[in-house]
């Protein structure tokens, strides 16, 4: 069973720090795609990242991929409360077109 | 380019009922997943469709079915409701690239009584 654990699994800040999140398997992926979802909506795309070691900046959020493909984190820098949400990461495999799913973390940035 | 369209937005059924769920994608959009989201158990994947054949299916009972039409609108029903159902039902589309981003709908809050 491929599995994707997401850490931490709740967290809650105040407004102005620091915060990473992280995404890590013992399978390899062809992509994994970032979702940030809020209360009565779906999830929403964030980022995809497909190559090894790449990094991918969205304003205030860092996102990363592992070298080898089977882990991920994402770094908010300066958090604020409209970032406040379940941010959920999703492992693409070759041999199938099922994603993997994490568990997601939950977010709340404090005023 | 209009979004994910599922209705009812909200729905209140009793136990052994069966309910029937509405996804309209994208435009384009040949591939319709849907998941199930509980508080305790995340995002389940149900199964997809595309271009009106199921390719994958998740880990849930034959009490879940569905079916995609030929203008790539979904459906899934569910039979003999239990409680433990009652959960946020999520469609999304994507094109039909493997790794294609999946566009999620705002979902369906089924909840049994």
């Amino acid at each position: 069973t491929q599995l994707l654990e997401q850490s931490p699994q709740f967290l809650s800040i105040q407004e102005g720090e620091n915060l990473t999140v992280y995404c890590n398997s013992s399978s390899v992926f062809s992509s994994l795609q970032w979702y940030r979802q809020e209360p009565g909506e779906g999830p929403v795309l964030l980022v995809t990242v497909v190559t090894g070691g790449e990094v991918k900046k969205l304003k205030r959020l860092t996102f990363q991929f592992g070298d080898a493909r089977k882990d991920s984190s994402l770094h908010i820098t300066a958090a604020q409360p409209g970032d406040t949400g379940l941010y959920l990461c999703a492992g693409s495999l070759d041999s199938n077109y099922q994603l993997i799913w994490g568990a997601g973390t939950k977010l709340i940035i404090k005023p | 380019k209009a979004g994910v369209t599922q209705t009812p937005r909200y729905l209140i059924k009793t136990r052994g009922q069966q309910v029937t769920l509405s996804c309209s994608p994208i435009s384009g959009h040949r591939s319709v997943s849907w998941y199930q989201q509980t508080p305790g158990q995340g995002l389940q994947f149900l199964f997809e469709y595309f271009s009106e054949t199921q390719r994958n299916k998740g880990n849930f009972p034959g009490r879940f079915s569905g079916r995609q039409f030929s203008n790539s609108r979904s459906e899934m029903n569910v039979s003999t409701l239990e409680l433990g159902d009652s959960a946020l039902y999520l469609c999304a589309s994507s094109l039909e690239a493997r790794s294609s981003p999946l566009h999620f709908g705002n979902g369906t809050r089924l909840t049994v009584t």
